[in-house]
């Protein structure tokens, strides 16, 4: 079975600043790994995911991922933040069945 | 890209009624759809999958009879609230994907359940 771990709650930043959001899986089997983005009273948005190949991956909007085997983590990372990236991130695994393993989610407050 | 639309995206119902909500691929063949709760500032919890023309499955602790799940074509998976309580007001959202996996778990808007 597979498990997902997000270890922090919540996360203030100020607009501008960088932001990292931490997930880490386990799992006997290979993975894919996706990040969503939920906003208030929304469904769930995709907003990268790795399959496979390259371990960074990237979204439009500028976040981005690096699968780390050796680690077992797919820490999401953004160099400059927005007041509307403020929303609650999902971390999730796939692996072994078509199910999907939600992390806790992280909410990301950006404060002007 | 892939759509899934979910309708309502608000209910209230009286306590002891039945509520459906629908779940519909708008743009591909969704041969699986998920349906999950998810409670205020806690994560999304899976309580079924369902197959097109098959059974669904429900995860542990899930009550098959209260929530009554449908996939009957390719394109509209519904979940009924039977008899519904307060306990059972939440968020419910469904998700969907195709065989090729292009929609990759397309999710959608979620639906606001209040039982007073």
């Amino acid at each position: 079975a597979q498990s997902v771990t997000q270890l922090d709650s919540q996360v203030p930043v100020f607009e501008e600043a960088p932001v990292e959001l931490r997930c880490n899986y386990s799992s006997s089997v290979s993975v894919y790994l996706f990040w969503y983005v939920q906003y208030p009273n929304q469904g769930l948005q995709l907003l990268l995911k790795y399959l496979s190949g390259s371990t960074l991956v990237e979204s439009i909007n500028g976040f981005e991922a690096e699968f780390n085997k050796s680690q077992t983590s797919f820490h999401l990372r953004k160099p400059s933040v927005h007041i509307s990236d403020t929303a609650e991130y999902f971390c999730a695994v796939q692996g072994g069945s078509e199910k999907l393993v939600f992390g806790k989610g992280t909410k990301l407050t950006v404060n002007p | 890209g892939a759509v899934v639309s979910q309708h309502p995206s608000r209910v209230i119902c009286k306590s002891g009624t039945s509520v459906k909500i629908e779940c519909r691929s708008l743009d591909f063949q969704a041969t699986t759809m998920f349906w999950y709760r998810q409670f205020p500032k806690k994560s999304l919890m899976l309580m079924a999958t369902s197959n097109e023309g098959s059974k669904a499955t429900y995860e542990q602790g899930v009550e098959k009879d209260k929530f009554l799940i449908n996939h009957a074509s390719l394109t509209l998976s519904t979940l009924t609230v039977t008899s519904a309580h307060p306990e059972d007001s939440s968020f419910y959202i469904c998700s969907a994907t195709d065989k090729q996996g292009r929609a990759s778990y397309t999710f959608g808007s979620g639906t606001r359940l209040t039982v007073v």
